[in-house]
């Protein structure tokens, strides 16, 4: 079975630019969710989305902002890249009914704001 | 709020020695508690998982115990080998659909 799959693996843009991430959960599974991880530090929640609706949201500012589509794939947008914004994007995919079932995660995005 | 807390790193150990990475943690709701590992260059995979107290996780040699009293869920393994270099999370979910709570990384360094 394939896993969660991201995608593009990495990236760079420029300060100011819009970005995109994408995110294809484990067939499934109707739960994802979007995590930053800077370098040196454990992820740290940016959003979940159950069933197209948007269920829970970290401390993040409104440049960022995603959305779940009828298959349950997920993009993650950006507006306004600032250098801060650099690090590892992570998708994770969950069946959502057993709270013991734990996260499975992509590979990640790279993303590097120049 | 709820949160984790992690044993700070780097560790480094010769192979063969026996591992200990603290985590504690603090929630309000009964959390079910995971390790995920970090291989450089990659995403998180999951290592173990507890879901209720005096419950013990294990895989690959790793093993956790969800303990309520004291709060914990420290990940030990008798004998490391240098392929168990890596980043270890140790991590908790509240809630049904609830986000998971990252300890900030303990990185583990295995010497031959």
């Amino acid at each position: 079975d394939a896993g969660v799959t991201q995608s593009p693996t990495h990236l760079i843009k420029t300060r100011g630019q819009h970005v995109t991430l994408r995110c294809s959960p484990i067939s499934g599974h109707k739960s994802v969710s979007w995590y930053q991880q800077v370098l040196g530090q454990g992820p740290q929640f940016i959003f979940q989305y159950y069933e197209k609706e948007e269920r829970g949201r970290g401390n993040f500012p409104d440049r960022f902002s995603a959305r779940q589509f009828p298959n349950y794939s997920s993009e993650l947008n950006v507006n306004a890249l600032l250098l801060g914004d650099s690090a590892l994007y992570l998708c994770a995919s969950s069946y959502e009914r057993d709270l013991g079932y734990g996260y499975t995660f992509g590979s990640g995005t790279r993303l590097t704001v120049v | 709020g709820d949160s984790v807390t992690q044993m700070e790193g780097p560790v480094t150990l010769s192979e063969e020695a026996f591992l200990t990475i603290n985590c504690t943690y603090t929630a309000t709701g009964y959390p079910s508690l995971f390790w995920y590992v970090q291989y450089p260059g990659e995403g998180l995979q999951l290592l173990l998982k507890a879901t209720k107290a005096d419950d013990k996780g294990s895989n690959k040699g790793f093993e956790a115990t969800y303990r309520k009293e004291t709060t914990s869920f420290h990940l030990e393994k008798g004998s490391v080998q240098v392929s168990d270099s890596a980043v270890y999370f140790c991590a908790l979910r509240v809630n049904q659909g609830g986000k998971l709570i990252f300890g900030q990384g303990t990185e583990l360094s295995v010497k031959p």
